[in-house]
């Protein structure tokens, strides 16, 4: 066991309306949860940590007021990113760990946003 | 915080080859070294793993070897194959904080 989930996969919105992505722990329940950007041929940077019940983490440079996170459940994190542009195209993976801390992350299948 | 660094950023072997990663750290409060293997448009797949205690870990043709003084660790692939072909992350933190990933190294191995 260990399955996250994340949905949308994939997604296509216009330049100033926001958007959703959902990310799940399917078995296990997730005290801690992360969000990553991953831009082509980069690596995945860190965006905010969430812990159930309370406010995430941002990671400097990242705009909370941009990109919402919300982690109401032990198995439920949702990121929202808000007035979206083009350069927020990416591809936005979560990672969901048993602990409380980063110890082995199990991470969802991604989800790529473009903006148009 | 943490900073980790990976080389080479990219890597050609000949198939049956051996491939070799290394990762530094920064932080010594470090105390799990996880091995992604990411392919094209897919989530990172966790290859293999050590943690402070151990100096070596070796998982059929991949083995990753770990130096806390010297604060490194490496990716070892024997015998590579085709399907070894993928972008590889190193990553490192503590019980506590979130993993901080290299940049990645693009494998590719030559049939």
């Amino acid at each position: 066991g260990a399955v996250v989930s994340q949905h949308p996969s994939w997604v296509i919105c216009k330049s100033g309306t926001s958007v959703k992505i959902e990310c799940r722990s399917l078995d296990f329940q997730a005290t801690t949860m992360f969000w990553y950007r991953q831009f082509p041929k980069q690596s995945l940077m860190l965006m905010a940590t969430s812990n159930e019940g309370s406010k995430a983490t941002y990671e400097q440079g990242v705009e909370k007021d941009k990109f919402l996170i919300n982690h109401a459940s032990l198995t439920l994190s949702t990121l929202t990113v808000t007035s979206a542009h083009p350069e927020d195209s990416s591809f936005y993976i979560c990672s969901a760990s048993k602990g409380s801390g980063g110890y082995e992350q199990y991470f969802g299948p991604g989800t790529r946003l473009t903006v148009t | 915080g943490e900073n980790v660094e990976q080389h080479p950023s990219t890597l050609s072997v000949q198939e049956g080859d051996s491939a070799v990663i290394k990762c530094t750290y920064s932080d010594s409060a470090s105390n799990y070294f996880p091995w992604y293997k990411q392919e094209l448009g897919k989530r990172p797949q966790l290859i293999i793993d050590i943690r402070s205690n151990v100096g070596e870990k070796k998982d059929q043709r991949i083995a990753v070897t770990l130096n806390k003084t010297a604060k490194h660790f490496s990716l070892h692939i024997t015998e590579t194959q085709p399907e070894d072909s993928a972008v590889y992350f190193c990553a490192a933190n503590s019980g506590n904080t979130p993993l901080v990933f290299g940049k990645g190294t693009r494998l590719s191995v030559i049939a």
